[in-house]
């Protein structure tokens, strides 16, 4: 079975801190990468996905993402965090074949202090 | 930009009483999902949806759950018997094809 790892729960940073959370999956085929944030009190929203080709991948408000399959990683990086960014971070995978769902790790909670 | 749809946003619930969420996946989607997020865990994958019948469901979704595609445009999350560690956060999500999903604001469930 798969699983998502993420080894942060929270994070706090300043603002104009970079950022990097880690995300480890396991499973040994191919597979579909994401990373969905959710602000307080809101729904979840896709910042960036993998499928195939450049592995590092550009998503929305800045936020840019690597695959390293020889690691199983994906983790998520961003330059210069803003208070805004304040939001809890979901890493998720499903297996590149048909309609499979989506297994999310346990979060990472992201704190910007001004 | 199309939205996915959950009604209601907060739903309140004795113990035991039937209750029936809903969502409103996007028009020309073709595959639907129900996650749900108990306080302070992780997302977890309930049920996937497809042509009709249930394609997927976790160790979660069992003979409490149903799931229903009525009338083409709602997909429904029934839960026959609630317990309090129903009380979770429950998000519906919609796709065309298998990834690139679209999740709607959840609809936040507790059971008294």
């Amino acid at each position: 079975a798969q699983s998502v790892s993420q080894h942060n729960h929270h994070v706090i940073l300043s603002e104009a801190a970079s950022l990097e959370l880690g995300c480890n999956y396991s499973y040994g085929g191919t597979v579909n990468l994401f990373w969905y944030v959710q602000y307080p009190g809101q729904h979840l929203q896709l910042l960036l996905k993998y499928f195939s080709g450049d592995p590092l991948v550009k998503g929305i408000k800045g936020f840019e993402a690597e695959f390293i399959k020889s690691k199983f990683s994906f983790n998520l990086r961003k330059p210069s965090v803003q208070w805004s960014d304040t939001a809890e971070y979901f890493c998720a995978v499903n297996r590149n074949s048909g309609n499979t769902p989506l297994v999310f790790g346990k979060g990472t909670r992201l704190s910007v202090i001004a | 930009e199309p939205e996915v749809t959950q009604t209601p946003s907060h739903q309140v619930t004795q113990m035991g009483q039937e209750v029936i969420l809903r969502c409103v996946p996007i028009s020309n989607h073709l595959y639907f999902y129900w996650y749900r997020q108990i306080l302070g865990q992780k997302v977890e994958f309930l049920v996937s949806f497809y042509n009709n019948e249930i394609s997927e469901k976790s160790e979660i979704f069992d003979d409490q759950f149903s799931v229903e595609r009525p009338d083409g445009s709602n997909f429904t999350l029934k839960i026959r018997s609630t317990k309090l560690e129903d009380s979770a956060m429950y998000f519906c999500a919609s796709t065309l094809q298998p990834y690139g999903y679209t999740f709607g604001s959840g609809t936040r469930l507790t059971v008294v």
